[in-house]
């Protein structure tokens, strides 16, 4: 059963600071990795994705980066504005025939809550 | 805007009650999931609709019936629901069922569910 784990689960810091932020899952086999960015009381918004025959992505002053074979994840975030506070969530795809079935299943993390204090 | 509406944003039944949650999108895709979002816990998959097909119950307790009467249209029927069943439920499409190619989730706002 594939895991979904992201550290730190809250983070606080100030205005113009670069920061990371962890995703690692259990099982390697999986078909693409996703970072959600989630604002209190709203839905999820796509960042990133990242396939599985990728490294990295980017996207103005976010960089993901992907290392199927360690099962980990990062996201990177340049100059952080009070702006980019919110909860930043991982999900991976499982690959082909992953849970039974032909399309795989979308595993979240539990989240990391980011403040951004100016 | 988010391309995926979902209404209402707040609904507070009874366990005796019945109600529906909506999810509309206009993108043209076509695969639509409800997600349970419980304070404390990831994301939970209840259900995914391909092309008004349902191709995944994700062992939901029967007092959640969904209903796709088309790929633009989704619904959550709600009866007798348990006061744990509290939570944000967030409705979610992609252009073919995730995982096959670049087909990244977009989601709506959810509905805010409570139990009393």
């Amino acid at each position: 059963k594939q895991e979904v784990t992201q550290i730190p689960a809250a983070l606080s810091v100030p205005e113009g600071e670069n920061l990371v932020l962890n995703c690692s899952f259990t099982d390697s086999a999986i078909y693409n990795l996703q970072w959600f960015r989630q604002d209190p009381g709203k839905g999820l918004t796509s960042l990133l994705l990242i396939q599985s025959s990728q490294r990295e992505q980017t996207s103005g002053r976010l960089n993901a980066s992907l290392d199927k074979s360690s099962g980990r994840s990062t996201l990177y975030i340049a100059a952080s504005q009070p702006g980019d506070s919110a909860t930043y969530l991982c999900a991976v795809k499982g690959g082909e025939g992953a849970g039974g079935t032909s399309y795989g299943k979308l595993t979240f993390g539990q989240g990391t809550i980011l403040t951004v204090h100016p | 805007e988010t391309g995926v509406t979902q209404t209402p944003r707040h609904l507070v039944m009874g366990m005796t009650n019945k109600k529906s949650l909506k999810c509309e999108q206009h993108l043209g895709h076509n695969a639509m999931y409800w997600y349970k979002q419980s304070a404390k816990k990831p994301l939970e998959l209840m259900f995914v609709y391909s092309l008004e097909e349902r191709v995944e119950n994700n062992s939901v307790p029967s007092r959640f019936s969904p209903e796709c009467p088309n790929s633009s249209h989704l619904f959550l029927h709600l009866h007798t629901l348990q006061p744990e069943d509290s939570a944000l439920y967030l409705c979610a499409s992609s252009l073919r069922i995730s995982g096959m190619g670049n087909s990244p989730l977009h989601f709506g706002n959810g509905t805010r569910l409570t139990v009393t």
